[in-house]
């Protein structure tokens, strides 16, 4: 199907592991997004991605890595997740100003 | 740093009435954006209004944009119970046509339409 997809759904992992969220589109739009949604504070721009191999920190990058060696997909790395990266992470990706976004991924350290 | 407060924090209406929603920032803007979220779902977006623009209309949305006063309002016309989410605004700082800053989301009115 056609759109932005995330994978997986849901997750629970323990403090300390290594976590990855994954990212598809399928309009090959060249930016792409990662935020993360708490309550509270709304949701927060963790990375961003401008084309495949070029990408920058929003505001929240600490604790966290992505990479896109292709076009569609943008992978977000937890190195070594903590408590406080318990949220929903949502992925989106951009045609000019409006950003299309992903079903999230509600993430639980415990 | 939120860029965007929404205000209220949250609504409930009666369904068919108008439903208004508001949002202040901080900084200066190249658009500003209004989505939708469903309760467990991704954001979808409704309506964008550009800097230079004061006033937008999307079939039953109305936006308007005051940037001497760095506000906004979603104006929700003959509501529905379907319209019940989260609205947010979000703010874009740069686009350049080639290049764009990702969006500053305020936390979000909560609107709620009783049948």
């Amino acid at each position: 199907d056609a759109g932005i997809t995330q994978s997986p759904r849901y997750k629970i992992t323990e403090t300390g592991r290594q976590v990855t969220l994954m990212c598809h589109q399928t309009w090959s739009h060249s930016y792409m997004f990662w935020y993360r949604q708490d309550l509270g504070h709304g949701l927060r721009l963790i990375y961003y991605s401008a084309a495949a191999d070029i990408t920058d920190k929003g505001e929240v990058p600490d604790g966290y890595v992505v990479s896109r060696s292709k076009t569609e997909n943008f992978p977000l790395t937890l190195e070594s997740a903590t408590r406080s990266q318990t949220s929903v992470y949502f992925c989106a990706s951009s045609l000019q100003e409006t950003q299309y976004f992903g079903p999230g991924t509600r993430l639980l350290v415990l | 740093s939120q860029q965007g407060e929404e205000d209220p924090q949250a609504l409930s209406i009666q369904e068919g009435e108008n439903a208004t929603m508001n949002c202040s920032y901080k900084t200066s803007i190249n658009n500003l954006q209004w989505y939708r979220q469903n309760s467990g779902r991704g954001l979808v977006h409704l309506i964008l209004i550009r800097s230079n623009e004061r006033e937008k209309h999307s079939g039953r949305l109305r936006v308007t944009l005051d940037t001497s006063k760095k506000s906004s309002s979603l104006l929700i016309t003959a509501s529905r119970a379907a319209d019940t989410a989260s609205y947010f605004c979000a703010t874009q700082t740069f686009y350049s046509g080639g290049g764009a800053d990702g969006l500053t989301f305020g936390k979000g009115t909560h609107l709620i339409i009783q049948p």
